[in-house]
């Protein structure tokens, strides 16, 4: 049964820092993994899709790659800005195909 | 604009009542998805949809039922069998089985 983790659960960093978000799964075999954001009581907004043939996606300021044999992808973002405080949701498609898995996010703050 | 709605945004029950949630989409989607959101959890999968007139359940499909009569609607019964039906709900679609997810705005269910 694939697992999936993201760590931390909550951060806070300052205004124009560049941080990293973290999504650990635990079969490698996936199809691929999708990155979204979730602000508070509001639907899920996706941010970037990564094939399994693919080793990384950017977009704007955020730039997501991902290492199959790890386990692992992580979601970077430049200049961090106000805006950008929501929770991130990383969701995992295993090989077979069968059923999208998600993370259980990590609520990130940004200060000014 | 194509896109997911969700109707109505908030809904309120008395227990014992049964509550059909509304999901359309205009993104010419072939599959559609229920998932349900707890605080704390990761989202679920309750049902989902490949092509009309087919659906499959999910993880938590107890005390839910769905049709899927129109490609553009998947509607979704919270029936009296579900112990446990308060939650925030959320309709996603893509164009292929399991490929990239649109999610819709959410409802959130309160029963009492």
């Amino acid at each position: 049964k694939q697992e999936v983790t993201q760590i931390p659960a909550a951060l806070s960093v300052p205004e124009g820092e560049n941080l990293v978000l973290n999504c650990s799964f635990t079969d490698s075999a996936i199809y691929n993994l999708q990155w979204f954001r979730q602000d508070p009581g509001k639907g899920l907004t996706s941010l970037l899709l990564i094939q399994s043939s693919q080793r990384e996606q950017t977009s704007g300021r955020l730039n997501a790659s991902l290492d199959k044999s790890s386990g692992r992808s992580t979601l970077y973002i430049a200049a961090s800005q106000p805006g950008d405080s929501a929770t991130y949701l990383c969701a995992v498609i295993p090989g077979t195909a069968s059923k999208l898995t998600f993370g259980t996010g990590t609520r990130l703050q940004v200060t000014l | 604009d194509g896109g997911i709605t969700q109707s109505p945004k908030y809904l309120f029950r008395k227990e014992g009542q049964n509550v059909t949630l509304s999901c359309e989409q205009n993104l010419n989607h072939d599959a559609m998805y229920w998932y349900r959101q707890d605080p704390g959890q990761g989202l679920r999968l309750i049902y989902y949809s490949q092509i009309v007139n087919d659906f499959q359940k999910g993880d938590i499909a107890e005390g839910y039922s769905v049709s899927r009569e129109k490609k553009e609607s998947f509607p979704l019964t919270v029936t009296s069998a579900q112990k446990n039906p308060t939650a925030f709900y959320l309709c996603a679609s893509s164009m292929v089985h399991w490929g990239e997810q649109y999610f819709g705005p959410g409802t959130r269910l309160t029963v009492t």
